[in-house]
């Protein structure tokens, strides 16, 4: 059964830093794509980054990039998430999701299978 | 960035009744990447449709995407009451994802 299992959230003062890590079971991790999405207290998904299978690829949402750094060790299955110059407006509970994809060349990936599996949240509070 | 829409913002329903929920986006998403997931109270979302219209693994045949271009639509022919919950539209384009704000599906 496939799991993935968050860990690293915490409570951080605004400016510091913080890492998140997703631990995959279960499947063979360095076939598919990862995101991180968060949600804020009380509010709608928001997507925050993807990392392509090899590593090979990175995005991010505009309102973290040049902060946040998403990498994966496929050989040990795991996810991170580096969270720098931390904001009040970071708070939230992080998801890891996988990103299945039917084709994948060095420009692009077709992800066309949604975010098939998540984990269950790890929670981020940014605050003085 | 295209932007997602909702509508509407609650939907107030009893079980047995139909619901439907809209999508729309400020420009032509591919029906390829866009997705519908089901979120409840202290969990993780669970992935419902992909591919505008294509059901996830385990989910049941009441629920139905369809839709095209700037519009797109959730359907639950008959309301169960494990249907009460939040649902989120989902796009993918040009390196980005996005959702939209979500419907609240809530026991009338």
């Amino acid at each position: 059964q496939v799991q993935l299992v968050e860990s690293g959230g915490g409570v951080v003062q605004p400016g510091r830093s913080l890492r998140l890590s997703c631990a995959a079971s279960g499947v063979t991790f360095s076939n598919y794509g990862m995101h991180w999405v968060r949600q804020a207290p009380g509010k709608g998904l928001e997507w925050v980054a993807i990392i392509w299978y090899d590593g090979s690829n990175k995005y991010y949402a505009d309102s973290v990039k040049g902060r946040f750094i998403i990498s994966r060790d496929n050989s040990n299955n795991t996810l991170f998430l580096q969270m720098t110059s931390l904001r009040v407006e970071d708070t939230g509970v992080y998801y890891c999701a996988r990103a299945p994809f039917s084709y994948c060349s060095s420009i692009t990936c077709r992800y066309n299978y949604g975010m098939d599996v998540w984990g269950q949240g790890t929670t981020v509070t940014v605050s003085s | 960035e295209i932007v997602l829409t909702q509508s509407p913002g609650t939907l107030s329903s009893s079980p047995g009744e139909r619901a439907t929920l809209s999508c729309r986006a400020s420009q032509s998403v591919s029906r390829s990447y866009l997705a519908w997931y089901q979120q409840k109270p202290g969990q993780a979302p669970r992935l419902l449709i992909y591919g505008a219209s294509s059901r996830a693994t385990g989910i049941p045949d009441r629920f139905s995407g369809s839709g095209s271009g700037t519009d797109f639509t959730l359907t639950i022919s008959r309301l169960e009451p494990e249907d009460f919950a939040v649902y989120y539209c989902q796009q993918y384009g040009s390196s980005s994802w996005t959702f939209g704000q979500g419907t609240k599906v809530e026991i009338k």
